[in-house]
């Protein structure tokens, strides 16, 4: 079983439409992330969290939210889809010290209509 | 700003010879450089880091090299393998406020490494 879990894997939605994508974790790490990889513009950070009562914006937050309802989930929204958001979405955790490795799921792929 | 950067967006090696992957970074703050691995439909996994204090590291096939003053680090895989055939990432970390980090990552370059 994998030790960082995202659901669903793949979603299509309609613009306008609330979305979530959920992670789970095995792992016992404190800090987790939201990513998304588009084509040619690699990995950028939407949002993490370093604990449970901690969440922080990324580089490209805006039209997102999240939850960390507990230490092993942390949940991305998309309140109202648009299609600028269809991209590969990856949850990601980490240890508390060290070099920040990240620890990733296998992706959610969402595409809005 | 893109603060990690990889230029060349793909490379085609032979089986067997050497992949050179190359990585530029312009934060001087950066302290310790990540390499992850990504297969289609598959989340990135971490091959090899290197830190600021070192300028080269080894694992198996692996080797990383740092370059400071240019602000420069390259990924060699010799010999090269089918299976090596993927998207590899950069990533670089700086310290936080509180001792946190995270990463930054560059756009990826697709390496095919041809039989």
């Amino acid at each position: 079983d994998a030790d960082v879990t995202q659901t669903p894997r793949n979603r299509i939605t309609k613009t306008g439409k609330r979305i979530m994508l959920e992670c789970s974790q095995t792992k016992g790490h404190d800090r987790m992330y939201w990513y998304r990889q588009d084509p040619g513009l690699g990995l950028r950070l939407i949002y993490y969290s370093f604990d449970v009562k901690d969440i922080n914006k990324g580089e490209i937050s805006d039209g997102y939210s999240v939850s960390r309802q507990a230490q092993a989930k942390f949940s991305l929204s998309l309140e109202s889809a648009i299609p600028n958001q269809t991209a590969l979405y990856f949850c990601a955790t980490s240890v508390n010290q060290g070099s920040g490795e990240l620890f990733f799921g296998e992706g959610s792929r969402l595409t809005v209509l | 700003d893109q603060q990690v950067k990889q230029n060349s967006p793909s490379l085609s090696v032979q089986e067997g010879r050497i992949s050179i992957l190359n990585c530029d970074y312009t934060n001087s703050m950066f302290d310790y450089f990540l390499w992850y691995k990504k297969y289609p439909a598959e989340g990135p996994t971490f091959l090899i880091s290197i830190s600021s204090i070192k300028d080269k590291n080894e694992d198996g096939r692996f080797t990383v090299f740092l370059n400071k003053s240019a602000k420069h680090l390259s990924l060699h895989i010799v010999p090269s393998q089918p299976g090596d055939s993927a998207v590899y990432f950069c990533a670089a970390s700086r310290p936080e406020i509180g001792a946190n980090s995270k990463l930054t990552f560059g756009k990826g370059i697709t390496l095919s490494v041809r039989p």
